[in-house]
């Protein structure tokens, strides 16, 4: 298996309140990615970065923000947590363009 | 702009029939890549393949097999005598090549996935 770890896995928190998901990886891989899986619109990427530092965004970026200051790490956080946030969110990484993606086992988020 | 549609929804079929999931893409590029991952109902993302655009080679993996044809954007998976085991979420994605400007490449589009429903 692919040596990515999420955490939490599950979290519930209240609407209003930050909240910030983790991405662990020991694969040393240059990609990270963030998706969103909701009912009928499959996985949505919500940031990515491609070292270091370098963060961009993707289709459903808005009311997210991330960090990078480590290789290893990729932080997602909901600066104010919406109900519309509630989802199961999926860190994923791969080490070349084009190469395959491996995924975490994802954190079910709700907000109440 | 990049796109994968997958039509299918819902497919259900009986324990050994063949059943064949569609993948539609839209892209600009040249140099793409598609895979497809499955998803079951513990909800792990499992990788099943990668395709380069260059490769349109058909390919066979045991009960599976994927039909690649650029002139219709289409990746078609197709799996041979179901079994209740490949009861799962099934997605196809596309990720396009490296661009030189702002490092933008490597990022997955995934359709909306096609749940598969096998029944003894």
């Amino acid at each position: 298996d692919a040596g990515i770890t999420q955490s939490p896995r599950h979290k519930v928190t209240e609407t209003g309140t930050p909240v910030t998901l983790r991405c662990h990886q020991t694969e040393n891989h240059r990609y990270m990615y963030w998706y969103r899986q909701d009912p009928g619109h499959g996985l949505r990427l919500i940031h990515y970065s491609y070292g270091v530092k370098d963060t961009d965004k993707g289709e459903v970026s808005d009311g997210y923000s991330v960090s990078r200051s480590k290789t290893e790490d990729f932080l997602l956080t909901l600066e104010s947590a919406t109900s519309s946030q509630t989802s199961v969110y999926f860190c994923a990484i791969s080490d070349l363009d084009g190469s395959v993606a491996f995924f975490g086992q994802g954190t079910r988020l709700t907000v109440v | 702009a990049q796109k994968v549609t997958q039509a299918q929804t819902e497919i259900s079929v009986v324990e050994k029939e063949d059943v064949t999931l569609d993948c539609v893409y839209e892209t600009r590029d040249t140099t793409y890549y598609l895979f497809w991952y499955k998803q079951p109902p513990s909800g792990e993302l499992v990788f099943l393949i990668r395709r380069n655009s260059f490769d349109e080679q058909n390919e066979i993996s045991g009960r599976y097999s994927w039909n690649f044809q650029k002139s219709t954007s289409s990746f078609n998976f197709t799996i041979t005598a179901s079994q209740v085991v490949d009861s799962a979420v099934y997605f196809c994605a596309l990720s396009e090549a490296t661009r030189q400007v702002r490092n933008q490449g490597g990022k997955l589009i995934f359709g909306q996935g096609t749940e598969l429903s096998v029944k003894p």
